[in-house]
């Protein structure tokens, strides 16, 4: 099993959908959690961290659920420029590193 | 404030040349990464570091090596480039573990023919 898994996609939603994203990890020892949005051919960069009781961004909400060990990623109202590549993203107790999923793509259509 | 840059932003190398990929950051961050990203792949670890003077391997180390003198400099060095490391080569770095975000470099474009 993969450390960190998600589905691929592509997502392809109207705008003003709501859509949500997945992301397991395999690791029970896994600590802290990010959602980063990497567009085509850029850097990725942080969407949010993700809180053990849940947090929300505007239109964005993650939720953390430790017990089946996933994460959630909530947009609402999507927009045409939410378009991207959601990178899920973990770490470990006592690590340094964080382990990124390969990404779920989101395409947004008028 | 520049974050993290890296240099050069594209480069063609022959099999078996050598190079060495420039990442800088300004935010007195200890932690330091790089990592590459194929095509529809997620990033890979190659290496990284704690501090000046500490590295680490990643999860695809081979064919590189780092060095981190300097708080604020971690270049990644390809001896005899092959063609399997054509790919882009992110820098990243952030102050610490926990819920401490990563600054991404805008990333080197390596095609080795």
């Amino acid at each position: 099993r993969k450390e960190v898994e998600q589905d691929p996609g592509p997502f392809n939603v109207p705008e003003g959908a709501t859509v949500a994203f997945n992301c397991t990890y395999s690791n029970s020892a896994s600590q802290s959690f990010f959602w980063y949005r990497q567009d085509c051919r850029k850097e990725p960069k942080l969407l949010m961290s993700v809180y053990s009781s849940g947090n929300e961004d505007g239109r964005f909400t993650a939720q953390l659920n430790r017990a089946s060990q996933y994460i959630s990623l909530l947009i609402r109202d999507s927009k045409l420029s939410d378009s991207a590549t959601y990178l899920c993203v973990v770490t470990h107790s006592g690590y340094s590193t964080l382990t990124f999923g390969k990404g779920t793509m989101l395409l947004v259509s008028p | 404030n520049a974050g993290v840059t890296q240099t050069p932003k594209f480069r063609i190398l022959k099999i078996g040349q050598s190079m060495t990929l420039q990442c800088a950051q300004d935010m007195n961050h200890n932690y330091m990464y790089w990592y590459r990203q194929d095509p529809g792949m997620g990033l890979k670890l190659i290496y990284y570091s704690v501090g000046a003077g500490i590295t680490d391997k990643g999860e695809v180390p081979n064919g590189y090596n780092v060095s981190r003198s300097t708080t604020e400099d971690f270049p990644l060095r390809l001896e005899l480039a092959a063609p399997s490391q054509t790919s882009v080569y992110f820098c990243a770095s952030r102050t610490g573990q926990g819920l401490t975000e990563a600054f991404f470099g805008q990333g080197t474009r390596l095609t080795v023919v």
